[in-house]
């Protein structure tokens, strides 16, 4: 079956900290694998999109890293702001000719001053 | 302002009834999809139109019909509304396939909530 796990559920850290957010898929074929943030009661924004090759993406403060072999993915979020509190979901994309997003149920990042 | 409108923000109504949400897709997008959010759930694939032709189907209910227009607006139709049709629906839209060119990212509305009471 498909699935995309995230860890921890939801996760709360000082202002300045720097936390990492975990997914492991068991999606096959894959095609590629999304980072999204989504501030609440709004529509996700995307942060990184990395295909198969691709091990480590960076936007800014995030970084995002891929291990293909392993279905392991990480989101790095440096020196946090009070503007990151958000979900982050892992969302990962079937390949096969057709489209299919399979997402995360995200974790929940809470910053505090 | 992601560039994808979505109508009405709010919507308040009573069970068994019909509404229609509305999707205008960022400027030059030819897909568009509409997910479910419930409360602290992830979101939920319900729907997927490419130029006007349905291309991929979630986890949809017979009730909820979509279409997509030849101005690539999109209506989502939600009928004989029940208590657990409650939540944020979102429209998404990207350039082409979100499938295997990895380019295509998607752009998200700022969501549809829908309350059921």
């Amino acid at each position: 079956k498909n699935q995309v796990e995230q860890s921890p559920q939801s996760l709360i850290i000082l202002e300045g900290k720097n936390c990492t957010l975990q997914c492991n898929y068991t999606v096959s074929p894959f095609s590629n694998l999304r980072w999204y943030k989504q501030d609440t009661g709004r529509g996700p924004v995307s942060l990184t999109i990395m295909t198969f090759s691709e091990n480590t993406k960076s936007n800014g403060r995030y970084t995002a890293t891929l291990d293909a072999d392993t279905k392991q993915s990480s989101l790095h979020i440096t020196a946090s702001q009070l503007s990151d509190s958000a979900s982050y979901i892992c969302v990962v994309n079937l390949s096969g000719g057709y489209n299919k997003l399979i997402f995360g149920a995200g974790t929940r990042l809470a910053v505090h001053p | 302002d992601s560039g994808v409108t979505q109508t009405p923000k709010h919507l308040i109504t009573a069970t068994g009834q019909r509404v229609t949400l509305r999707c205008s897709p960022r400027s030059g997008d030819l897909s568009v999809y509409w997910y479910q959010q419930s409360l602290d759930q992830g979101l939920q694939f319900l729907i997927q139109y490419y130029n006007g032709e349905e291309r991929a189907k979630g986890n949809i209910l017979e009730r909820f019909s979509a279409q997509q227009f030849p101005d690539l607006h999109s209506e989502l139709n939600l009928s004989s509304l029940e208590l657990g049709d409650s939540a944020l629906y979102f429209c998404a839209s990207s350039p082409g396939l979100a499938g295997d060119a990895g380019a295509n990212v998607l752009t998200f509305g700022a969501g549809s909530r829908l309350t059921v009471l």
